[in-house]
């Protein structure tokens, strides 16, 4: 099993709806959690980086984290376009000596149709 | 552009030759991580280092594969005697720790293709 699964989609929404991306993981020492968005064929960007559980919002992008089921979840409204990319969630080993060595979940395929 | 840099951005090599990737970090960051990416996966963590000293590797980093950061600064990554295995995206990514977890933000660079033929 990996520490952190992600349904690999792919989801095709219509502009302006809301999507829902969700990341499980099995790992209780994760402590902090990212979104990264990734273009094809390009690096992953930061969206969001959160710590507690409880709900983060930053614009169009909220961030939810509930430790007890151990689920992630990545809300987008007023979905665009330009949103389509691949989402990837993540986690740093809280254990290790460094918070970038990053255990990624695999990525959903999001495409925004006009 | 002061973001992470990567070259070359593509690389197509026969099974069995020796690559080389260089990365060039933000300036100030003095941690810098390579990871690798296949289709459909989301990265997988190879190596990091602080400043010069390589502190960490995974386990998928075989004995193939090297990296070095000499001087602090840029950081190459070598692979060789290269396998069809070993086509993938390898990406690069600096941060400045601070003793704080949330501060350590990573970036990534574009990443470089490697494709095994």
């Amino acid at each position: 099993q990996k520490e952190v699964e992600q349904d690999p989609g792919p989801l095709s929404v219509p502009e302006g709806a809301i999507v829902s991306l969700n990341c499980t993981y099995s790992n209780s020492a994760f402590q902090y959690f990212m979104w990264y968005r990734q273009y094809s064929r390009k690096g992953p960007e930061l969206l969001m980086y959160t710590y507690s559980s409880g709900n983060k919002e930053d614009g169009r992008f909220t961030a939810q984290v509930d430790k007890s089921s151990k689920y992630i979840s990545l809300f987008i409204r007023d979905s665009q376009p330009s949103d389509s990319a691949t989402y990837l969630c993540a986690s740093p080993w809280a254990g290790g000596t460094s918070y970038g060595k990053l255990t990624f979940g695999q990525g959903t395929i999001l495409t925004v149709h006009p | 552009d002061t973001g992470v840099s990567q070259n070359p951005r593509h690389k197509i090599t026969k099974r069995g030759q020796n690559v080389t990737f260089r990365c060039d970090p933000i300036s100030e960051h003095n941690r810098l991580y390579w990871y690798r990416q296949t289709l459909g996966q989301g990265p997988e963590f190879l190596t990091y280092f602080q400043n010069e000293a390589q502190l960490e590797k995974s386990r998928l980093l075989s004995d193939r594969f090297s990296a070095e950061r000499p001087k602090g600064s840029f950081s190459t990554l070598e692979i060789q005697r290269t396998e069809q295995g070993d086509s993938a995206m390898y990406l690069c990514a600096s941060s400045l720790a601070t003793g704080s977890s949330s501060g350590n933000t990573i970036y990534f660079g574009e990443g470089s293709w490697l494709t095994v033929v």
